[in-house]
């Protein structure tokens, strides 16, 4: 089945040691998307990505980063984890703008 | 700054009884879109209305939209404790962004 993989799915890491989650699509949809989640809250857009044009958020942290090596592929890299960041990350991807997103199941990321 | 809000922040109801969820926004919207999330998993696309619109069906799910009052609802109509999860809006201006509100937590009891 098309779908979208995120791997981890759990991840450790000790505080201020960078940390990278992948994401990947079988859907060759055109926008990747990464969203923060903390516990019993909406999801936060971090940033996406329109083929190869990166749309950062305003108030995303510098900390984050990301890369699209190709159409199937998205990372996410947190250079400097803080207790704060952890958190859910779901990658999401859509055909278009204003279509439905479509998510993978999420890395539970946890900061020692 | 978050474009929806949703009401109750919490439901808790009994196997075959209908889940009433709603949904207010404050800009307008070129669509919106209501959400599913089971614990612990991503979210899944359930329903996508747009602002012309004013109601859609899909299987025992039911959602309006009324522009005029920036607001929609999710009708789940004979529930099942399958359907306990987190329910979650979303607002699209046009462009790549969606906007969450902040969910139901609606709880099906057998």
């Amino acid at each position: 089945d098309a779908m979208v993989i995120q791997n981890p799915r759990y991840q450790v890491t000790q505080f201020g040691k960078p940390v990278t989650l992948s994401c990947s699509q079988t859907l060759n949809h055109n926008v990747m998307y990464w969203y923060q989640q903390k516990s019993s809250q909406a999801p936060k857009l971090l940033f996406h990505y329109y083929d190869k044009d990166f749309n950062n958020e305003a108030d995303t942290p510098d900390n984050f980063q990301s890369r699209r090596p190709n159409t199937s592929f998205c990372f996410l890299d947190i250079r400097s984890p803080g207790l704060g960041d952890a958190a859910m990350y779901l990658c999401a991807t859509s055909s278009d703008p204003d279509q439905p997103q479509h998510f993978g199941d999420g890395t539970r990321l946890s900061i020692l | 700054s978050q474009q929806g809000e949703e009401d109750p922040q919490a439901l808790s109801i009994q196997e075959g009884e209908n889940a009433t969820m709603n949904c207010s926004y404050k800009t307008s919207i070129n669509n919106l879109q209501w959400y599913r999330q089971n614990s612990g998993r991503g979210l899944v696309h359930l329903i996508l209305i747009r602002s012309n619109e004013r109601e859609k069906h899909s299987g025992r799910l039911r959602v309006t939209l009324d522009t005029s009052k920036k607001s929609s609802s999710l009708l789940i109509t004979a529930s099942r404790a399958a359907d306990t999860a987190s329910y979650f809006c979303a607002t699209s201006k046009g462009g790549s962004r969606l906007t969450f509100g902040e969910g139901t937590q609606l709880t099906v009891n057998p």
